[in-house]
């Protein structure tokens, strides 16, 4: 079974700050993709950024980056230089590609962040 | 299109009728996934297509949902005799594997069953 965690329910960040969201995940399968959305207030799902379990570097998107530590099963979004459209909740999810999962996307429960003057 | 389409964006019913949601996903993608968010936080997975077939059902409701992908048509989520828990915002994504790709939201369907 696969499970998504994120332990901050929410956080304050000045800004211009940079930030990070934890999220941890678990899985047995060898091949998985792990994707953080944005979901601001008006409620659509904004794709940030995507990291495959084989890829050898953390990606990268403009002010995203993914700091991707696969021996500790982990995937921190950072923000750098927040702005204050930034404040939205922020959702770590992971796909598998083998039998039980099959592509299906599973979520953690979501962070939400505050940006502050 | 270059965006997964979804209508209506916002959908009252009253309890016991019945609710339709419809999805275009982006051109060139193959896999078609729906899932319910309630109170803005937990996702709950429900079906996927792969093309016009089933691929994954084992989140549907069996009793009084039902979806379809069919060919030159938008996919589509029907809930029969909508329950007061039913309300939600159910979202569609679209990718063009179910791989190691990237899945795309569309804006979400707010369901108020009153």
């Amino acid at each position: 079974a696969q499970k998504i965690t994120q332990t901050q329910p929410g956080m304050f960040v000045q800004e211009k700050e940079a930030v990070t969201l934890d999220c941890t995940y678990d899985t047995s399968d060898p091949s998985y993709g792990l994707f953080w959305y944005k979901q601001p207030s008006s409620g659509e799902m904004i794709f940030l950024i995507y990291q495959g379990s084989y890829d050898q570097q953390n990606a990268t998107e403009g002010r995203y980056s993914l700091n991707f530590q696969k021996a500790r099963k982990s995937a921190n979004l950072v923000i750098s230089a927040s702005q204050l459209g930034d404040s939205a909740m922020y959702f770590c999810a992971m796909r598998a590609v083998t039998t039980d999962s099959w592509g299906k996307l599973q979520f953690g429960a979501g962070t939400q962040v505050v940006v502050t003057p | 299109g270059e965006e997964v389409a979804q209508t209506p964006k916002h959908l009252v019913r009253g309890e016991g009728q019945k609710a339709k949601l419809y999805c275009a996903p982006i051109k060139g993608h193959s896999y078609v996934f729906w899932y319910q968010q309630v109170l803005k936080n937990e996702f709950k997975f429900l079906i996927s297509f792969q093309n016009e077939n089933v691929f994954d059902e084992t989140g549907m409701p069996k009793e009084r949902f039902s979806a379809k992908c069919l060919p030159n048509s938008p996919c589509s989520l029907e809930i029969q005799a909508t329950k007061l828990e039913d309300s939600a915002v159910y979202f569609c994504a679209s990718s063009q594997s179910k791989g190691n790709t990237e899945a795309f939201f569309g804006q979400g369907t707010r369901l108020t069953v009153v």
